[in-house]
């Protein structure tokens, strides 16, 4: 009964290949995020997508590239990896609701990350 | 956009005395503040959260405090137990109409709490 799942746990690739890392969660929520994690602990919005539609885009190079086939999944294809790429990325998902109501349940509950490691 | 800053950047308190951790946020139309733990290899979980329409949470052991004027919180951890041990972060959600921050966590940068024996 995972709520927010990621695959693969763990990537290990050379540098310029091309690879995709999804996230999958059913708790039915209609926003889902990926993150950043670098060796140093920051956590960094990378991307947000709601019911399939990309509302929040950071400034990540474009060779990142979330795709949402539909709300409960986000996946992240990344082309020709660097070294700096490496790091853990971690998908969330959050129940839309409205910023103007200071009420709002809008909890962001994360996936197990993915500890990508370019050599 | 929004901007959170994160003091102290490790702790390391005695087992049973309190924890304190304070942030700062820039964006004044925020209105979302969680905190997350994360341990060692594991995802952030939530542990609390306030809303700008309360200046005080409890739960249990845990407290967070908002000062919207100052715009500042605190995380506040007694009775401290070595299971506390962790990456502790604050987050803010910006203003999603004023500032076109959109609705989305800016986190500060982490505390690392010790609980020693």
């Amino acid at each position: 009964d995972t709520a927010v799942s990621q695959t693969p746990k763990y990537l290990v690739t050379q540098m310029g290949n091309d690879k995709s890392i999804k996230c999958e969660q059913n708790l039915g929520h209609d926003t889902m995020y990926w993150y950043k994690q670098d060796s140093k602990k920051f956590l960094k919005i990378m991307f947000s997508y709601n019911n399939k539609e990309l509302i929040i885009n950071e400034t990540v190079p474009n060779r990142f590239s979330p795709k949402s086939p539909d709300k409960a999944h986000l996946n992240l294809h990344i082309n020709s990896l660097e070294l700096g790429d490496s790091a853990v990325y971690f998908c969330a998902s959050s129940q839309e609701t409205s910023y103007l109501d200071p009420s709002s349940t809008d909890t962001q509950y994360f996936g197990p990350g993915t500890r990508l490691t370019v050599l | 956009g929004e901007n959170v800053e994160q003091h102290p950047s490790t702790l390391s308190v005695q087992e049973g005395d309190s924890a304190v951790i304070k942030c700062t946020y820039s964006d004044s139309a925020s209105n979302y503040f969680p905190w997350y733990k994360q341990e060692l290899g594991k995802r952030p979980q939530l542990i609390i959260d306030i809303r700008s329409n309360v200046g005080e949470k409890k739960d249990q052991r845990i407290a967070v405090t908002l000062n919207k004027t100052a715009k500042h919180f605190s995380l506040h951890i007694t009775e401290t137990q070595p299971e506390d041990s962790a990456v502790y972060f604050c987050a803010a959600r910006g203003g999603l109409i004023l500032t076109g921050g959109g609705n989305k966590l800016t986190f500060g940068t982490g505390t690392q709490l010790k609980v020693e024996l």
